[in-house]
């Protein structure tokens, strides 16, 4: 069975402080999503990451694909109260041909300004 | 944006009755997939579609049915609804690609 551990849960930070989000498995993901969700609406994707220690920059968002395939993080740099949502990381995987995503349970980040 | 529309957007049932959830894309995407968000666990997927016709369960399945009679159309059916399935609900279509989700239906069983 898949799982994805994500961390913090909460998270409050005041407006220009940096932050990490990690997600982590003990199963390889041949690709691993970051979403960002607001309140009555449904996820939108950020990024997607598929290779072993790859790294992508969004703005003042950084996401790391650790070397396994099993682990992943999210670095904001100086949040801002617009970053405030609920951020969920997703892996993806085929299996006999079909494909299949588990989440994580979320963090929940509130920026204050 | 792929044209993900959910139906009804807010619904409040009575135990023991039928709800059927309704999901309808624009895009074409072979893959649809269902998912109920609860506090403390995340998305968790109760059925997917690979295809007209073609389903297949997810992890929390039990109590839930799905069909798949047209590409833009998957329906979610809980055959008799439980206060346990009081939750969000989120369609989405993707496969070998990343999620697009609708905006959810928020069902209460009482």
């Amino acid at each position: 069975t898949q799982l994805l551990e994500q961390s913090p849960q909460f998270l409050s930070i005041q407006e220009g402080e940096n932050l990490t989000v990690y997600c982590n498995s003990s199963s390889v993901f041949s690709s691993l999503q970051w979403y960002r969700q607001e309140p009555g609406e449904g996820p939108v994707l950020l990024v997607t990451v598929v290779t072993g220690g790859e790294v992508k920059k969004l703005k003042r968002l950084t996401f790391q694909f650790g070397d396994a395939r099993k682990d992943s993080s999210l670095h904001i740099t100086a949040a801002q109260p617009g970053d405030t949502g609920l951020y969920l990381c997703a892996g993806g995987w085929s299996t006999s041909g079909t494909y299949k995503y588990i989440f994580g349970t979320g963090t929940r980040l509130k920026v204050l300004a | 944006d792929a044209g993900i529309t959910q139906s009804p957007r807010h619904k409040v049932t009575e135990t023991g009755t039928p709800v059927t959830l309704r999901c309808h894309q624009t895009e074409n995407h072979r893959y649809m997939y269902w998912y109920r968000q609860d506090p403390g666990h995340g998305l968790r997927l109760i059925h997917y579609s690979y295809g007209v016709k073609d389903t297949d369960k997810g992890e929390v399945s039990d109590g839930y049915s799905v069909s798949r009679s047209k590409t833009e159309d998957f329906l979610l059916t809980l055959e008799s609804a439980t206060s346990s399935q009081t939750s969000v609900y989120f369609c989405a279509t993707g496969g070998g690609s990343p999620l697009h989700f609708g905006n959810g239906t928020r069902l209460t069983v009482t």
